[in-house]
This record gives structure tokens, sequence and C-alpha cells, in this order.
């Protein structure tokens, strides 16, 4: 059973308008959230993160959201550029955990 | 400073044939994973390891060895390689297992 769930494959942006992807996970005990993100034939770098703790946190266009009752988070990217076509990796780790687990992903294309 | 490398970046193989990958970081890291990446699936965990001459599974270890015998080498075995094992792989190593920092990527394609 998934625990990192990206139920949207792919989304669809004007350059300028605002981006919003969204995960959801299933594991209680995981306390602290990634956003990857991944250009073809690239590995995927590191965007932004979050800590239970918080409910927002925010760098630059991007700004990442956290609904620890609802196990939510979602990635705000304001304004959408077409630099920012590339999949979207959601990723969540536990306290003391050894590894991350990952969303499918979303494939986010900007158009201008 | 390299960060992470993986080699070959591509490579074919016939069903059957062995190969290992191999990751290098120069971070000094103490965590290193290999992932593959495959269509609509996402980056699936194969196995990791928390330092020098340790090695777990994670989530899609079946034909797959490893061995982590210098801190900053981790490798990828396939005994005899199967056309499911066609796939992108990636190689990462962190700190910390929520800081991850990732290779390149190899293509593999098993014929």
């Amino acid at each position: 059973d998934q625990q990192v769930k990206q139920n949207s494959p792919s989304l669809s942006v004007q350059e300028g308008r605002i981006s919003i992807l969204n995960c959801d996970y299933t594991n209680s005990m995981f306390d602290y959230f990634l956003w990857y993100k991944k250009y073809p034939a690239e590995g995927p770098t590191f965007l932004i993160s979050i800590s239970s703790i918080k409910d927002k946190n925010e760098d630059g266009r991007f700004t990442v959201f956290l609904n620890k009752s609802a196990k939510h988070l979602s990635l705000h990217i304001v304004p959408s550029q077409p630099g920012d076509s590339a999949v979207y990796f959601c990723a969540a780790s536990a306290e003391a955990g050894t590894a991350l687990i990952f969303g499918k992903g979303t494939t986010l294309s900007v158009s201008s | 400073n390299a960060g992470v490398t993986q080699t070959p970046k591509f490579r074919v193989l016939k069903t059957g044939q062995s190969m290992t990958l191999l990751c290098a970081q120069d971070m000094n890291h103490e965590y290193m994973y290999w992932y593959r990446q495959d269509p609509g699936m996402g980056l699936r965990l194969i196995h990791y390891s928390v330092g020098e001459g340790t090695t777990a599974k994670g989530e899609v270890p079946d034909g797959y060895n490893v061995s982590r015998l210098k801190k900053q080498n981790f490798l990828l075995g396939l005994e005899s390689a199967a056309p499911s094992q066609t796939s992108v792989y990636f190689c990462a190593s962190g700190f910390r297992a929520d800081t991850q920092y990732f290779g390149p990527g190899t293509r593999l394609t098993v014929l």
C-alpha cells in the first residue's frame, strides 16, 4: 500500500500562473517532508522541505504547506515559469528513519 | 567536489548476463541508496546502507545484491539480468536519511 500518494500524474499551467502540486500520506509517524524536482536525463534535486512542527515553509517562488490533520501537503509555485517544467516528487521520512518514501511523481508542464 | 557519480551511464545487457553498477560519493556521507525509476512508478528503493560494511533491503530488492566495502562506494549487482530490470537506476547519498543527494542515473536495458 502506498504510504505517499501523488494522485495527479500531470499538471499543465500557463506561465505566470500558480502551480499547485498535491501529496497525501498515510503514515502518521512521518515527521519530515520534502519535494524533489527532476529534469529528463538528470537525477532528482532537492527543492524544499518542511518539518511536522511547521505548517508552512517558503523559499522564493516555492511554498510548501502541511496539513497534518488531513495528512496532506502541497507545493505552490508562484509565478510559474517554463523552466519549472519537470517531474516533482513528494517524499517523507520518520524520525530516526533510515530511508525516504517517495510518491510516484507529478509531471508539471508550464507553457509560455 | 564531484558529488555523487554513477558508472556506467548507459548499458545494454542480454537476459542472463551479469553486471555491477558503481556509485561513488566524495562528501563523506554515511547513508547511501539505490533506487530504480520506472514510468508511472516513481522512485522505488532497492537497497540501502547506513554505513560502511552495512546493507539493508528496500522495497524491491529481489534480483539485486549490494556491497559497501568502502564508505565512499556503493555497488549494485545484477547476477542474472531479466527484461523486468530494464530501468533507470539512481544512486543517492546523505548524512541523514532525510537529506539525499542523487547521482545522474544509469539507463539499463535488458534484452
